[in-house]
C-alpha cells in the first residue's frame, strides 16, 4: 500500500496564508480522492475537504484543496489566518481495495 | 441533525474482548456505509474498518483483521465492532465515522465523539 506523507507542523501568523502537503509515495495522487479533516485539541474531526477540493457546508471558503499530479501531492491551503485555525489536519485516502491511508498530521499553529 | 454516539470502551486485558457500538441517528443509516477509525494517546489517526450500507462489503486494516469484526444493524441505526485477542497496541480512542457514499467507503463526513479502548493487565 501507499503512504501519505505531511509535515509535522506549520505555523504562520493571523491573516496570512498556509499551506500543508500531503504527498503519495506510490500510485499517483490523482487515482483516489483525498480528504482533509481537522481536529482541535480534546476534540473529534470534523471534514474540512473532501473529492480532493469540495468544501462540505459550513466550512468556510478560507479553506481550500487541491491536487498536483506533477509532485503526486494533496494540498489543503487556509486563507486569512484565524487563531481557531490552530489545530491538527489529516489528510487521507484509499486504494482500489478501499483501504483507507491517513497521513500523519500537521499541527499548525497561528501566532 | 447528524449524530453518531459511540459506547462499550473501557478497560480490558490483553487477549480480552470488547464490543463497540455507535448509535446513529439524524439520517438514512441504511444508505451510508460507516467505519471506525482510532487514535492511540498522543498519535495520529489510523483507520480500522469499514462496512458497505447492506453490510456485503466489510473491510479492514492488516493489523485487525482476523481479530475484529465489523457489523451493523440497519434496523437498530447501529454500527458494532466486535474486537477480540486484544492486544496492548490496541489501546485508543476510537470514532465512528459516517461515509458521504453507500458502497466504496472512503470519505467520511461526520464523525462520532469517541470511545475509549484501554488494552492492560
Amino acid at each position: 500500500n501507499f503512504m501519505l506523507t505531511q509535515p509535522h507542523s506549520v505555523s504562520e501568523s493571523p491573516g496570512k496564508t498556509v499551506t500543508i502537503s500531503c504527498t503519495r509515495s506510490s500510485g499517483s495522487i490523482a487515482n483516489n480522492y483525498v480528504q482533509w479533516y481537522q481536529q482541535r485539541p480534546g476534540s473529534a474531526p470534523t471534514t474540512m475537504i473532501y473529492e480532493d477540493n469540495q468544501r462540505p457546508s459550513g466550512v468556510p471558503d478560507r479553506f481550500s484543496g487541491s491536487v498536483d499530479s506533477s509532485s503526486n501531492s494533496a494540498s489543503l491551503t487556509i486563507s486569512g489566518l484565524k487563531t481557531e485555525d490552530e489545530a491538527d489536519y489529516y489528510c487521507q485516502s484509499y486504494d482500489y481495495s478501499n483501504l483507507w491511508v491517513f497521513g500523519g498530521g500537521t499541527h499548525l499553529t497561528v501566532l | 441533525e447528524v449524530q453518531l454516539l459511540e459506547s462499550g470502551g473501557g478497560l480490558v486485558q490483553p487477549g480480552g474482548s470488547l464490543r463497540l457500538s455507535c448509535t446513529a441517528s439524524g439520517f438514512s443509516f441504511d444508505s451510508y456505509a460507516m467505519s471506525w477509525v482510532r487514535q492511540a494517546p498522543g498519535k495520529g489517526l489510523e483507520w480500522v474498518s469499514s462496512l458497505s450500507r447492506s453490510a456485503d462489503y466489510s473491510y479492514y486494516v492488516d493489523s485487525v483483521r482476523g481479530r475484529f469484526t465489523v457489523s451493523r444493524d440497519n434496523s437498530k441505526n447501529t454500527l458494532y465492532l466486535q474486537m477480540n485477542s486484544l492486544r496492548v497496541e490496541d489501546t485508543a480512542l476510537y470514532y465512528c465515522a459516517k461515509d458521504r457514499r453507500g458502497s466504496y467507503p472512503g470519505l467520511v463526513d461526520y464523525w462520532g465523539q469517541g470511545t475509549l479502548v484501554t488494552v492492560s493487565s
